[in-house]
């Protein structure tokens, strides 16, 4: 079976560009997150989908990120434009039931490095 | 405020050691614990999740322990080996709004 797909791992930018990420989680997982990590610190949370509602953006910095979850399935993040303080680790995450459940397991993708010069 | 804290922040041991993580957390109503694995440049990968009524769980060399009373958890390693070189992450589940609050990890080296 395959895991959380992310795409690009590594992106380098200018300050003031965009940037997007992709995810496509594993199959028939309903709750999807973007993560966002620092070095040497824990993921925070960005925002968690279920199914194609987005409930819980309260973290999400709404002046210049934006995420869509198009019929469920994959996810793309966005960054409009980057400034140097958003460089970071993005990570994706899917599970088949919402975090309170055992089997709320969280899954992975490898992660976006991003890079804002 | 729900937090997780962990200690050390990092750690080095001799391989074929045993070690143990720390986690202290004051997140309020708790639903679960997680520990999860994560190696230089890649995802987090859960190693055990603990309900309150779990007071240790295993998973090969990685035994996670909790004490839901004085709202403590340990993760100890066994006999460790190079590819335990990783940070290891505890994250605790609030029940109301299934927020996850994570902590910010124990770097872990282990030296041949």
């Amino acid at each position: 079976e395959a895991g959380v797909v992310q795409s690009p791992r590594y992106k380098i930018i200018e300050k003031k560009q965009p940037v997007a990420f992709w995810c496509n989680p594993i199959s028939g997982h309903n709750t999807l997150y973007w993560y966002r990590q620092n070095l040497g610190q824990g993921p925070e949370l960005l925002i968690r989908y279920e199914n194609e509602e987005a409930v819980d953006d309260s973290q999400l910095p709404k002046d210049r990120f934006s995420a869509e979850r198009l019929k469920g399935v994959d996810s793309t993040l966005k960054i409009q434009p980057a400034e140097l303080g958003d460089s970071a680790v993005y990570l994706c995450a899917s599970s088949l039931e919402n975090p309170d459940s055992n089997t709320g397991e969280l899954f992975f993708g490898e992660g976006s490095r991003l890079t804002v010069l | 405020k729900n937090q997780v804290e962990q200690s050390p922040q990092s750690l080095i041991i001799l391989e074929g050691k045993n070690c143990t993580l720390q986690c202290n957390y004051t997140v309020s109503p708790f639903s679960n614990l997680r520990w999860y694995k994560q190696d230089t440049g890649r995802g987090p990968v859960s190693l055990t999740i603990m309900t309150f009524s779990e007071n240790t769980k295993s998973n090969g060399r990685y035994t996670a322990t909790l004490d839901a009373d004085t709202k403590q958890s340990s993760l100890h390693i066994t006999a460790s080996q190079l590819s335990d070189s990783a940070s290891y992450i505890c994250v605790v589940s609030a029940w109301s709004n299934y927020q996850l609050i994570w902590g910010a990890g124990t770097k872990l080296i282990i030296k041949p």
